[in-house]
């Protein structure tokens, strides 16, 4: 099992372009979770999906930020118009039931999003 | 609000010493209490939770709800446990434990 898959691991973005991360969950999973990491701080939650829904995005910023999770393929996170705020690492967690009691989520690699 | 506060940043000892790892939370439930590990060039995985009251790879950490303290704890450290450590919480109420709030991290390096 390769466990979390995101893609790209590193992507290099102009303000006002958009980004697109990618990210496969452990085979079996159908719960796919999107952290943002910012320079200098914890993880952060941004937006839970399972397939074709969109679950709770609470952590979510409203504006130019979606993500979704189609019936076949990756899950896509997608930043419209980026801005240097948006340089980050984003991780991905998968897991098999809703973040199960343990809350154990399984993290990918996570994609680094530099904005200049 | 939740909150968890790692308040080392770096941390720094000799194989064979004791280590402690610092984790303070602050929230109005009753909670549950993850700690992460990223070694080099690996993803973040989790390493214990405090309801499962285990020991890995010589590890423990107990739940001080009185303190709110969560700390991570091993009597003697090997060069190895050199990696990020993050505490977690998430909220055990409303079935909302999938959504964590992770502290800084603390870089741990173990020296020869």
């Amino acid at each position: 099992n390769a466990g979390v898959m995101q893609n790209p691991r590193h992507l290099v973005r102009r303000r006002g372009q958009e980004a697109r991360l990618r990210c496969s969950p452990m085979k079996g999973h159908s719960h796919v979770y999107w952290y943002r990491q910012l320079p200098e701080e914890g993880l952060k939650f941004m937006v839970y999906l399972q397939k074709e829904n969109i679950i709770d995005e609470s952590g979510m910023p409203k504006e130019r930020f979606s993500a979704e999770f189609p019936k076949e393929g990756p899950s896509i996170l997608r930043i419209q118009q980026v801005v240097r705020g948006d340089s980050a690492a984003y991780f991905c967690a998968s897991s098999q039931g809703q973040g199960s009691n343990t809350g154990e989520l399984f993290f990918g690699e996570g994609s680094r999003l530099t904005v200049l | 609000a939740q909150r968890v506060t790692q308040p080392e940043k770096l941390l720094s000892v000799f194989k064979g010493a004791p280590v402690e790892l610092k984790c303070n939370y602050s929230y109005s439930g009753s909670p549950e209490l993850f700690w992460y590990v990223q070694y080099s060039r690996q993803r973040l995985q989790l390493l214990l939770r405090h309801i499962s009251r285990e020991s890995i790879k010589g590890f423990t950490a107990d739940l001080n709800k009185g303190e709110t303290s969560f700390h991570l704890k091993k009597p003697f450290a090997q060069e190895e446990d050199s990696a990020m450590y993050y505490c977690a919480l998430s909220g055990s109420s409303g079935g909302s434990n999938y959504k964590l709030t992770f502290g800084k991290g603390t870089l741990l390096t173990v020296n020869p």
